[in-house]
């Protein structure tokens, strides 16, 4: 069974610091995706990594994957408050005839709070 | 387009009463997920559709469930007999995966917010 841990749960961070979030998940895959969520919003999709040594950047935000170790993560260079949110790694695992049908296993969630 | 719609937005019931929600995705999405997402966790997938068929259902998903997305456009999510751990919010999901100009991105909905009470 698949599992996808995130690290930290919580954050608190001051505007202008850097701070990386962690995503590890147990089985083989080449398919990772970080959502954000907002206190009772939907998920909004942020980067989709779709190979090995994948590096997304957004905005103040970068997202990488490593398959080999089974990690993603997600850096955030000077945050501002406006990056208050959840943010949620997921990975597609494929069945095992080797198909990917984007069935989704989410991790727990990093709460991120940015402080003045 | 306006993205991933959902009906109704919240629902509140009495335990072992049916409730059935609707999810329209995107237009031209072959593909409908429906998830369930509980306080302070991560969406859990229920079921899968690739146009109307389904193919595949979590073990999460009891009897008292059942989706259907006839005409592979719309979907509903049906539960019967309502529990309180039924409680939860529940996410309909739409993507254009294995389409040429597909970004292999799943949209997200709204959410319909059940209660049972």
């Amino acid at each position: 069974e698949l599992k996808v841990e995130q690290n930290p749960l919580f954050l608190s961070m001051q505007e202008g610091k850097n701070y990386t979030i962690y995503c590890n998940y147990s089985t083989t895959s080449d398919r990772l995706y970080w959502y954000r969520q907002d206190p009772g919003k939907s998920l909004e999709s942020l980067f989709v990594l779709l190979s090995n040594g994948a590096v997304k950047q957004e905005g103040r935000l970068m997202a990488s994957l490593d398959t080999k170790a089974r990690l993603s993560t997600l850096h955030i260079t000077a945050a501002v408050h406006d990056l208050s949110a959840t943010y949620f790694c997921a990975v597609d695992l494929p069945n095992a005839g080797g198909t990917s049908y984007g069935k989704l296993t989410f991790g727990q969630g990093t709460i991120l709070t940015v402080h003045p | 387009d306006t993205g991933v719609s959902q009906n109704p937005r919240h629902k509140i019931t009495k335990r072992g009463q049916n409730v059935t929600f609707r999810c329209d995705p995107i237009s031209e999405h072959n593909r409908l997920y429906w998830y369930r997402q509980t306080l302070g966790q991560g969406p859990e997938f229920l079921t899968y559709f690739q146009n109307e068929a389904q193919l595949e259902k979590s073990r999460l998903l009891s009897d008292r469930f059942s989706a259907e997305r006839p005409k592979g456009s719309f979907s509903t999510l049906e539960i019967q007999r309502t529990e309180q751990g039924d409680s939860a919010m529940y996410l309909c999901a739409s993507s254009p995966r294995g389409k040429a100009w597909s970004t292999d991105t799943q949209y997200f909905g709204p959410g319909t917010r059940l209660t049972v009470l």
